[in-house]
């Protein structure tokens, strides 16, 4: 069956650490996203790719990158840069162009001690 | 731009009622519209969708939303819950005006529904 992986479900690193969370897609989807999901705010973007070799910034994209050199993957590398890491992070996917909607993952819980 | 209001953080209900989640939408152009629903650490997965066609849009689960244009509104509704409808709902919009925008989704803040027995 399609769908999205997200890898691993619960993640602990020290703080100072880089992380990288991996997602990967076998939906044949264009458009990738990283969401930060903390308790009582919603939905937060952080990065999104379109097509191949191609990302744009969320709206905090500051402590973190990403890169999409196949449409398959787009993996979130947590820096040590983010001042407030430890949080849920959601993967999703969607055709790009259609308005179908997402496809999400089911998620990385990060732990930063 | 687009934007979503879920008016309601939280909202408690006992087994059996009928409950209403709000959600408020503002956008200059033509919308689609859609209710995810996420369980305890888990992902969202997609309830209904409102993409053009019948107002009344019915999903997984026994939910149902209604479209509405003039108020600008996106209510999912249920006849009867059950606890295991407990779980966060999130309202979230896309435009289809084309560009490279098109079907890129904006979502509320999220309700959560509490079913007690």
């Amino acid at each position: 069956d399609g769908g999205i992986t997200q890898s691993p479900k619960y993640l602990f690193r020290k703080e100072g650490q880089n992380v990288t969370l991996s997602c990967e897609q076998n939906l044949n989807h264009d458009a990738m996203y990283w969401y930060r999901q903390d308790p009582g705010q919603g939905l937060r973007l952080i990065y999104y790719s379109q097509i191949v070799n191609d990302f744009q910034k969320g709206d905090i994209a500051e402590g973190y990158s990403v890169s999409r050199e196949k449409k398959e993957s787009f993996p979130l590398t947590v820096t040590s840069a983010q001042k407030n890491p430890t949080a849920f992070y959601l993967c999703a996917s969607s055709i790009f162009g259609q308005g179908n909607g997402y496809t999400f993952g089911s998620g990385t819980r990060l732990t930063v001690v | 731009a687009q934007s979503v209001t879920q008016l309601d953080s939280q909202v408690p209900v006992f087994e059996e009622a009928p409950v209403e989640l709000r959600c408020n939408y503002s956008s200059s152009v033509s919308v689609y519209l859609f209710w995810y629903v996420q369980y305890p650490n888990q992902g969202l997965q997609l309830l209904l969708k409102y993409l053009s066609g019948s107002t009344l849009v019915k999903g997984i689960n026994g939910f149902e939303a209604e479209f509405n244009k003039s108020q600008t509104s996106f209510h999912l509704r249920k006849p009867s819950v059950h606890i295991s409808d407990t779980a966060e709902y999130f309202c979230a919009v896309s435009t289809n005006a084309g560009g490279t925008s098109y079907g890129k989704l904006t979502f509320g803040q999220g309700t959560i529904l509490t079913v007690h027995p």
